[in-house]
């Protein structure tokens, strides 16, 4: 079956460091690819997506790119805020199967 | 507009009570989710319904576990005789269809004694 797999946190960055969150899988087809975030004590949301390869997805200064041929969605960010720590979830959607796999999450804590 | 609403936040039941969530998607939402996340993992795909079609139970972990959809809109999450592995938070999603992306709930967090 489908799988979803993200880099282990959690993980600690200074305040405008660079960040990169790992995430591989394996699906059957092709896949939309999703990042979502869950800010403490809210409930989840859509950070991002992509829905084919090469598509780049952004927003509030993320960003990650469907790679087909490395089956990856790596998050990055060039400059962190405190504003950033939450937990990441990435997610694919599988067409064919009408379901979503979600990974683990990795758990970001930006200090000032 | 209005999001995806869930009771109760919060749950506390004994052991072997039998327990009902419920989940109001985002109007005009034809597809609903349900997922569980338990401390400190992923989540776990539950069950999922599209329009008037028969909803997928494949993520369903035991036949304690049931749920509905009434008019294509609300949806009901019952665990009956509750065992304390099934403490956890249950999420519900909607979304505009099955390949769109999916608006979360805030979360029942039950809680089994």
């Amino acid at each position: 079956g489908d799988s979803v797999t993200q880099m282990e946190g959690p993980v600690t960055l200074s305040e405008e460091a660079f960040l990169t969150i790992n995430c591989t899988y394996t699906a059957t087809g092709y896949p939309s690819l999703f990042w979502y975030v869950q800010y403490p004590g809210e409930g989840l949301q859509l950070l991002l997506k992509a829905t084919k390869a090469d598509d780049k997805g952004s927003n509030k200064g993320f960003e990650a790119t469907y790679r087909k041929e490395t089956t990856s969605f790596h998050l990055e960010k060039g400059s962190v805020q405190v504003s950033d720590s939450a937990v990441y979830f990435c997610a694919l959607y599988n067409t064919n199967a009408g379901k979503s796999t979600f990974g683990d999450g990795t758990t970001l804590t930006v200090k000032p | 507009g209005a999001g995806v609403s869930q009771s109760p936040s919060n749950k506390v039941t004994e052991k072997g009570k039998d327990v009902e969530l419920r989940c109001d998607p985002i109007s005009g939402h034809t597809a609903l989710y349900w997922y569980r996340q338990s401390l400190g993992q992923g989540l776990e795909f539950l069950i999922y319904f599209q329009g008037n079609s028969a909803p997928d139970k494949s993520g369903l972990p035991s036949d304690r576990f049931s749920a509905e959809r009434t008019g294509g809109s609300v949806s009901t999450l019952t665990i009956q005789r509750t065992q304390q592995e099934d403490s956890a938070v249950y999420l519900c999603a909607s979304s505009l269809d099955r390949d769109y992306e999916q608006y979360f709930g805030p979360g029942t967090r039950l809680t089994v004694t």
